[in-house]
């Protein structure tokens, strides 16, 4: 049982250059999230998939995309990679609304 | 939007001493759950708090939700080295926007 599996754990791009995250969970959560984490600033929410299906928008959508694949994976893409995209991303599941998280070990993204 | 401020952003303590971490909300909260992230690594889940007024202990952990919904804290007694990390708390409404506070680091001197 792997729990929220992310990949890769570290990527460095340049600016311009596009890139997917990947984030599977093993557990049949319904929702799956997207979250940036940079100093000072706490943890953000980019794009979340309430189910299979669907997925809206959080408070820092510019700049991302994503697929909600399958009811295991949640995909997060850069198209155009730009610095100020330079962060620790997490992907995080739960089974319902009012359960708790559980997150992946993040991807440390670098833009230069 | 909904907004949850955290405060202290930074705590530093010496070994044994207490520690608190406060959360307000400008809407009233359906629920309350606190996270511990490690330095270099992901949160993981603490406790959830429901009920108003609602008090719960994790040995020198104590988790308290305000009478109004609104507020909630977190109190470590006699803090350790293996306390060191941030503290998140992560607000839940009822139509189900749910929102991270900015968290509070705590830096524990041996």
């Amino acid at each position: 049982n792997a729990g929220v599996t992310q990949t890769p754990k570290f990527q460095v791009l340049k600016t311009g250059q596009s890139m997917t995250l990947q984030c599977a969970q093993d557990m049949n959560h319904n929702s799956m999230y997207w979250y940036r984490q940079d100093p000072g600033m706490g943890l953000r929410l980019i794009y979340y998939s309430a189910s299979e299906g669907t997925t809206d928008k959080g408070e820092v959508p510019n700049g991302y995309n994503v697929s909600r694949l399958n009811k295991r994976e949640f995909s997060l893409r850069l198209e155009s990679a730009a610095p100020s995209q330079t962060s620790v991303y997490f992907c995080a599941s739960r089974r319902s609304s009012d359960e708790k998280l559980f997150f992946g070990s993040g991807t440390q993204l670098s833009v230069l | 939007g909904q907004q949850v401020m955290q405060i202290p952003q930074y705590q530093h303590v010496q070994e044994g001493e207490d520690f608190t971490t406060y959360c307000n909300s400008s809407t009233t909260l359906s629920n309350i759950q606190w996270y511990k992230q490690r330095p270099g690594g992901h949160p993981v889940f603490l406790i959830q708090l429901v009920k108003s007024g609602e008090v719960k202990k994790q040995k020198r952990l104590t988790f308290q939700f305000g009478e109004a919904k609104k507020n909630s804290s977190l109190h470590i007694t006699a803090t350790q080295t293996t306390d060191v990390g941030t503290y998140f708390c992560y607000g839940g409404t009822s139509y189900g926007k749910l929102t991270f506070g900015q968290g509070t680091i705590l830096t524990v001197h041996p």
